[in-house]
């Protein structure tokens, strides 16, 4: 299985400072399409997880712009420009590239 | 809006199958695919496998021999069984909609708490 380590798996984080996240795949998530099969979603407490970021880069439907996606073939980083209250939970990325598809261990977003 | 809503036994003894089922809403069983994911408490996420639209499924090879997950278009429904359960199997049950192209979870229903004890 592809084994998707995230780093760090503590974030605290001052409000309105940004955030980083990476997660690391132990394959390349690259398709010959050109696209990266990596997701990223986040998991607030006592919620289901949703979904923020697709194929590396992609938004979701009404995912604030303060969220970006990036990276290509095993290295890829989520960042919050601007941390507000609301993000706090954990983070996740997912690899859809290989079966069966795996997640990371997760990133614990909180606010400092 | 799709909305998907698991529901099932919250208690089931080791040795049995554990049966969920994932109610779809604002959305066809009959387009994209109906996954299923899992998270033990305090714990990650773990794929469980999908049904496809045209009824073909793919299943986590470490639970490949005790997974069945099915479809009734009828019902908008999808079923998820896992059977032999262990305390192992204790876990949230997700059902989410998977799109074909990217493999994405778009959207996930609230989870059900599924726990195995005699």
């Amino acid at each position: 299985d592809i084994v998707m380590t995230q780093s760090p798996l503590s974030l605290p984080v001052t409000p309105g400072e940004p955030a980083s996240i990476s997660c690391r795949s132990s394959e390349s998530l690259l398709h010959s399409n050109g696209h990266n099969y990596l997701d990223w979603y986040l998991q607030k407490p006592g919620q289901s997880p949703k979904l923020l970021i697709y194929l590396g880069s992609t938004r979701a439907s009404g995912v604030p712009d303060r969220f970006s996606g990036s990276g290509s073939g095993t290295d890829f980083t989520l960042k919050i420009s601007r941390l507000e209250a609301e993000d706090v939970g954990i983070y996740y990325c997912m690899q859809a590239r290989h079966a069966p598809q795996t997640f990371g261990q997760g990133t614990k977003v909180e606010i400092k | 809006q799709v909305q998907l809503q698991e529901s099932g036994p919250g208690l089931v003894k080791p040795s049995e199958t554990l049966s969920l089922t994932c109610t779809v809403s604002g959305a066809s069983t009959s387009s994209d695919c109906w996954g299923w994911i899992r998270q033990p408490p305090g714990k990650g996420l773990e794929w469980i496998g999908y049904v496809t639209y045209s009824g073909d499924t793919n299943y986590n090879p470490s639970l490949e021999g005790r997974i069945t997950i099915s479809q009734d278009r009828s019902k908008s429904q999808v079923s998820l069984k896992v059977s032999s359960v262990t305390a192992a199997d204790t876990a949230v049950y997700y059902c989410a909609r998977r799109t074909t192209a990217s493999g994405t979870f778009y959207n996930w229903g609230q989870g059900t708490l599924v726990t195995v004890s005699s």
